[in-house]
Formats: structure tokens, C-alpha cells, sequence
């Protein structure tokens, strides 16, 4: 079975704190994915990754980054974290454009 | 752009008895997959059904079923004989056919099943 694991399910950060959220797979997926999800507004696409190094920005890739230097892992960064920045995240990758994509169980961020 | 539209925010169903969660979606492009993902409370997001856009029948598997009308952008998933492990928020998806399976979603619909 495909695992999708995220380094934190809970965390608490202060604004203006630099974040950084990883995700690991281990099916050796080409695609990976960081979306954060918010009531009503079902899951937004922040930023994708079709290979290592390689990047693209999704709907919603202000105030974020990420770093993709091992296929196996996806790296999702707040360079300074902001209240507005509260939400679920939720890691996905896939082994191909049509393929499912696999999720990770979430990480809850709160930015005081 | 693409849009995806769950006008359906909560919907309930007696166990045993037969749901249909709608959703309609916009698209331009003429090749793409359309996705029911399942996220129960608190576990983690798994696929429920994938429909390929260029297929006119629709898929199914096991309890699970879609009514795909690719002319009426209309991708509505009907479960049947409801269990008690199919509350959950469901998530209906387009896949945007160009560039590496990225996937807009809907907003979601909670089902409850009632005992």
C-alpha cells in the first residue's frame, strides 16, 4: 500500500515564525502535492511537484514554498506564518497524471 | 478556469437506504478524469470512483456508482445500500487534463448515516 505520512498532525506556531511542513511517500510517486483545505472551500491547490527540483505553483501559492531536493519527500514552507495562514494541510502524490493521488492524514496549523 | 460546484453542504440517509451527492463542474478541456474522494472523520482522503471523460458508461464499483452527463457538466455519485462507515465528507474532483493530474475540488459534502 501507497503511505503518505506527515511529519506533524498538530501544530502551533507564532506569526511571523518560519514553518516548515514535510511529507513523505514511499512508492516512488513522480507527483506531489500540498493543498490546504478550509470549510466551504473544499481543497485548494497551493504548490505541485512533477519531479525532483522541479516545481509549480498552484491557485494559491502566496506566502508559501517548497522544496523538493529527494523524490521521496515534499517540503511545504511558511516563510513567515500569518493568522490567515490557519488551516488543515494536506499532502498527496501520484504516480502519474490520470493516477489517484494518495493523501497524507493532514497537518492542523494554527498561527497565533 | 476550471470549477467544480457541490451545492449539496450536508446531506443525511438512513442505512441501508440509497444517497445521490450531485456535483456539476466547468471545464474547456475535452480530456480529463472526474473523482469522488471520500475523508472520513479524522482518517485520512482515499478515492471512492474515477470516471474517465471520454468513457460514456458510467463506472461503478461495488456499492458505489456515478451518473456521468458529460453535456450537462453533471458528475453525481449515488451510494447504495448506505453503511454506517460511509459518513464522511465527500469531495467530488476534476483532474485538469494538461499539466501533471492537478485536481480542482468541490467544496464538499458531509453524509450522515443514521442507524
Amino acid at each position: 500500500d501507497v503511505k503518505v505520512t506527515q511529519s506533524s498532525r498538530y501544530l502551533v506556531k507564532r506569526t511571523g515564525e518560519k514553518v516548515f511542513l514535510e511529507c513523505v511517500q514511499d512508492m516512488d510517486h513522480e507527483n506531489m502535492f500540498w493543498y490546504r483545505q478550509d470549510p466551504g472551500l473544499g481543497l485548494r491547490l497551493i504548490y505541485f511537484s512533477y519531479d525532483v527540483k522541479m516545481k509549480e505553483k498552484g491557485d494559491i501559492p502566496e506566502g508559501y514554498s517548497v522544496s523538493r531536493e529527494k523524490k521521496e519527500r515534499f517540503s511545504l514552507i511558511l516563510e513567515s506564518a500569518s493568522t490567515n495562514q490557519t488551516s488543515m494541510y494536506l499532502c498527496a502524490s501520484s504516480l502519474g497524471r490520470w493516477d489517484e493521488q494518495f493523501f497524507g492524514p493532514g497537518t492542523r496549523l494554527t498561527v497565533l | 478556469a476550471q470549477t467544480v460546484t457541490q451545492s449539496q453542504p450536508e446531506m443525511s440517509v438512513q442505512e441501508a437506504e440509497t444517497v445521490t451527492l450531485s456535483c456539476t463542474y466547468d471545464t474547456s478541456e475535452s480530456d480529463y478524469y472526474l473523482f469522488w474522494y471520500k475523508q472520513p472523520p479524522s482518517r485520512q482522503m482515499i478515492l471512492v470512483i474515477r470516471q474517465e471523460a471520454y468513457k460514456q458508461q458510467n463506472a461503478t464499483e461495488n456499492r458505489f456508482s456515478v451518473n456521468f452527463q458529460k453535456a450537462a457538466k453533471s458528475f453525481s455519485l449515488k451510494i447504495s445500500d448506505s453503511q454506517l462507515g460511509d459518513a464522511a465528507m465527500y469531495f467530488c474532483a476534476l483532474s485538469r487534463g494538461t499539466s501533471y493530474g492537478k485536481l480542482t475540488f468541490g467544496q464538499g459534502t458531509i453524509l450522515t448515516v443514521h442507524p
